[in-house]
């Protein structure tokens, strides 16, 4: 059974036009964390959330914002979308322990036209 | 430096073979440590974590050196489903929102092939 949730895998838009990206869990893990990965790079964390908490990384752009309603729940906004975020934005959980990893979701993949 | 260093490979290998990625990390606080693999196109998935003891899980083995910062993953009796791409990851505090933070290495890419 799926634990983390992503929805939509696949998600078309238009430059400059807001999209929504979806992340569930039945995990019940304190922290969210959202990841956009390009082709042959690493995640990149954008965010996250220790519970109602929200953490900004330093170098993530405005145009990224996030909302977690509840625990269950993660959404990724981007508000204007340009041609540079195409990417696969994974969202990731986890408990709040060192020795707890992250489980993570199948990922949107996100173009950009 | 960067935080999480990996060769990038492509390493190509014939099955049956055996195959050792390295991985260094510069931060020395770091507290946890595992390797993950990603098929193409798909989520990064946990293979196995990283302990100093050293740990295996059937064909594969992991091993840390904290003195040295360095990380090591042997698979052995390389099957061609092995093919994926291996991150190396490090897990640290954040001490400002008192969570914790992977940092992952590019990658090291291996084919195993017939």
């Amino acid at each position: 059974d799926a634990m983390v949730i992503q929805n939509p895998r696949y998600q078309v838009t238009q430059f400059g036009k807001p999209v929504t990206l979806s992340c569930s869990q039945t995990l019940n893990h304190n922290v969210m964390y959202w990841y956009q990965q390009k082709s042959s790079q690493a995640p990149k964390l954008l965010f996250h959330y220790y519970d109602k908490d929200f953490n900004n990384e330093a170098d993530t752009p405005d145009n990224f914002q996030s909302r977690r309603p509840n625990t269950s729940f993660c959404f990724l906004d981007i508000r204007s979308p340009g041609l540079g975020d195409a990417a696969m934005y994974l969202c990731a959980t986890s408990r709040v322990s060192a020795q707890d990893t992250q489980y993570f979701g199948p990922g949107t993949r996100l173009t950009v036209l | 430096r960067k935080e999480v260093e990996q060769d990038p490979g492509p390493f190509n290998v014939p099955e049956g073979a055996t195959v050792a990625f390295n991985c260094t990390y510069s931060n020395s606080a770091s507290q946890s440590f595992f390797w993950y693999r990603q098929d193409c196109r798909k989520e990064p998935k946990l293979l196995m974590s990283v302990y100093s003891s050293g740990n295996e899980d059937g064909r594969f083995t992991a091993q840390l050196n904290r003195a040295s910062q360095y990380i090591s993953l042997l698979i052995r009796d390389s099957k061609l489903s092995d093919s994926a791409t291996y991150l190396c990851v490090v897990n640290r505090r954040d001490s400002g929102a008192g969570s914790y933070q992977l940092t992952f290495g590019k990658g090291t890419k291996l084919s195993v092939i017939p």
